[in-house]
């Protein structure tokens, strides 16, 4: 069980153009989904909170009209990353917790977007 | 602000031997420390958890040890094995911070043949 599925898992595109990536709770629903950054050999960011039917909330520091954020159900929510530049090149990963191990979080496999 | 660091970046080990990974925080109020495992191109795979009340958790082959009073935490590997070779991160979140994860930096584990 507390299966996340991610997907893309890798795009390439370029730049000026948007990228979408979705995530997908398979075997349990979510309410609130995490969306972190990596960089090579670095830490995981978290980027935002993806609640289910309001607004996401942004971490300081990140451009919430750069990085949309929809959670439009239980199991889904999506990343758009608008008017991509090089600088947006990274690892994307998604998070969730099944419900009563909220303290858990269970990741995707990550998206590698990579901005030509 | 807060954060949760490790002590050493890189960790040789041989295979068959025990690891021990080390992992400073400095959020006094949190509830939960857990343990990551990051394999190269991957998302992390959840090893691990301890509430912020024990000290000690077992789990196969892993054990995650919890010294509040010095905050540190530690991640045990007995016998370590070629798949162990990864990127461990721990983590801390507390329900205050409405369950958002601070990672550390990481460590990279090597398992020699």
């Amino acid at each position: 069980g507390a299966v996340v599925s991610q997907h893309p898992s890798w795009v390439i595109c370029k730049s000026g153009t948007s990228v979408k990536i979705e995530c997908r709770s398979l075997d349990f629903q979510a309410t609130t989904m995490f969306w972190y950054r990596q960089f090579p050999k670095q830490s995981l960011m978290l980027m935002a909170t993806s609640n289910e039917g309001s607004k996401a909330t942004y971490e300081q520091g990140v451009e919430k009209d750069k990085f949309l954020i929809n959670h439009a159900s239980l199991t889904l929510s999506t990343l758009t990353v608008t008017s991509a530049h090089p600088e947006d090149s990274s690892f994307y990963i998604c998070s969730a917790s099944p419900p009563g191990t909220e303290n858990i979080q269970y990741f995707g496999a990550g998206t590698r977007l990579s901005v030509l | 602000g807060e954060s949760v660091g490790l002590h050493l970046p890189t960790l040789s080990v041989q295979e068959g031997d025990n690891s021990i990974i080390n992992c400073a925080y400095s959020n006094s109020a949190s509830d939960y420390f857990i343990w990551y495992k990051q394999e190269s191109g991957k998302g992390p795979q959840f090893i691990i958890d301890i509430r912020s009340n024990m000290d000690k958790r077992q789990g196969q082959r892993v054990t995650v040890l919890l010294n509040k009073t010095v905050k540190h935490l530690s991640l045990q590997i007995a016998a370590t094995q070629p798949g162990d070779s990864a990127v461990y991160f721990c983590a801390e979140t507390s329900r205050a911070a409405g369950n958002k994860l601070t990672f550390g930096g990481g460590t990279r584990v090597l398992v020699k043949p």
